[in-house]
């Protein structure tokens, strides 16, 4: 996990806050990930970055804002968000540049909790 | 559309038996397929894959995974558990080209008693 890093690894905040989370991966990858995790749901994709560009928004709400400045780093940001909300974010990264790897590797999660 | 399906919530398992967590998976064209853990409070750490070859792939910490085209499955072996293996196991499928996205299962929670 230290190839992937997160912070901050719990956050709590109000529904009137703005926070942010930042993910930095250190394997040279190209591609990175913002998932959301659930209690008793499957892994849900919210948006993918290759080569700092978004490639996908998996219709996320606009409360979230992702920002991709460079391959390494990519930051999720909140606000006005609703209890609802309240999750694990999972940030991933992967070699899309490469021939023979297709495994995400992610990092350890910040648990967020929105009161 | 790609999916995947894991029939399990939990699987129970007594430490020295065989474990076998289940995942059948539906995506066009030939599949990309991943088995994962998770650990508490832990991000998802891959434990092996399958793009091509032989069927039975071999991955971390003893676990391997039986790739059945005709079945559509890649069900997650181990010949003996170890406490230390309980957590939840996600299987994940992708088509594998260019950008292409992981479709994850819900996930299996392996209770590997002593």
């Amino acid at each position: 996990e230290t190839g992937v890093t997160q912070t901050p690894r719990h956050l709590v905040m109000g529904m009137t806050n703005k926070k942010s989370l930042k993910c930095e991966q250190h394997l040279g990858h190209n591609a990175m990930y913002w998932y959301k995790q659930s209690a008793k749901k499957p892994l849900e994709l919210m948006f993918v970055y290759n080569f700092k560009e978004q490639t996908e928004n998996n219709s996320v709400p606009s409360r979230f804002s992702p920002e991709c400045p460079n391959s390494s780093h990519l930051f999720l940001h909140l606000h006005t968000l609703q209890p609802e909300d309240s999750a694990l974010y999972l940030c991933a990264s992967r070699d899309t540049a490469g021939s023979s790897t297709y495994e995400q590797y992610f990092g350890p999660g910040t648990r967020l909790t929105v009161t | 559309a790609q999916s995947v399906a894991q029939p399990e919530d939990q699987v129970n398992v007594a430490e020295g038996n065989p474990l076998t967590v289940k995942c059948t998976y539906s995506v066009s064209g030939n599949p990309y397929l991943f088995w994962y853990v998770q650990y508490p409070n832990r991000g998802l750490q891959f434990l092996l894959k399958y793009i091509t070859g032989d069927n039975l792939v071999k991955g971390s910490y003893g676990f391997e995974a039986e790739f059945n085209k005709s079945q559509t499955s890649f069900h997650l072996k181990k010949p003996s558990a170890l406490v230390s293996d309980s957590a939840l196991y996600f299987c994940a499928v992708s088509s594998g080209s260019g950008y292409s996205t992981l479709t994850f299962g819900k996930g299996t929670m392996l209770l590997v008693s002593p």
